[in-house]
């Protein structure tokens, strides 16, 4: 068990539809991640924060935005879904705002998101 | 921009036996590189990891070789375990970190 908890773990809906993905980090961790694995894929990057504040970004797209609340729960929103938005959607944390050898990720077991 | 590739989708090796597991990258700048492991229904775990000043490292069964002049590293598994079946992702790190497409290992009895 990592400890990082994510919410639901699949998401069914239809095109043109939002949602919203959540991700609970590990005790102690500033640092929250999103990663999308689409079909076969690796990991793309989509957006990183630290204590509240926006600290990278990746290939996230303008119809998907975040954020971290002041308990360090993040929220990602998926907004005018697309079909080819069916991903899996992985949270990850660390303990410091720049991931290192000695703050390696931890991630959660991530949100299978499928787009009718 | 970095690139890290994974050449080879899927690998199967029998038990006992070694397995190799491969990465090339193209960008020489680099703070460390990051192999994880993922199980089906579970996120990536963090397995094994080397830095840029070191050319191998080791951590029971698994060994991670790195050769920068070919710009390639490798994850050796001796023995292979039939547990050690899993998708096996190599991360470059530096300021952020950059998965590749991934290795599904299997191992046969």
């Amino acid at each position: 068990d990592s400890g990082v908890t994510q919410t639901p773990k699949h998401l069914i809906t239809a095109t043109g539809q939002r949602v919203t993905l959540r991700c609970s980090p590990r005790s102690g961790d500033l640092s929250v991640y999103w990663y999308q694995q689409s079909l076969d894929q690796g990991l793309q990057f989509l957006i990183q924060y630290y204590n509240g504040e926006e600290r990278a970004k990746g290939n996230i797209l303008e119809r998907f935005s975040a954020q971290q609340f002041p308990d360090l729960h993040s929220e990602l929103n998926l907004s005018s879904l697309e079909l080819g938005d069916s991903a899996l959607y992985f949270c990850a944390s660390s303990v410091t705002g720049i991931a290192n050898l000695g703050s390696p990720l931890h991630f959660g077991n991530g949100t299978r998101l499928t787009v009718t | 921009d970095q690139q890290v590739k994974q050449n080879s989708p899927s690998l199967s090796v029998q038990e006992g036996r070694i397995s190799i597991l491969n990465c090339d990258y193209t960008n020489s700048m680099f703070d460390y590189f990051l192999w994880y492991k993922k199980y089906p229904a579970e996120g990536p775990t963090f397995l094994i990891s080397i830095s840029s000043i070191k050319d191998k490292n080791e951590d029971g069964r698994f060994t991670v070789f790195l050769n920068k002049s070919a710009k390639h590293l490798s994850l050796h598994i001796v023995p292979s375990q039939p547990g050690d079946s899993a998708v096996y992702f190599c991360v470059w790190g530096a300021q952020k970190l950059v998965f590749g497409q991934g290795t599904r290992l299997t191992i046969n009895p």
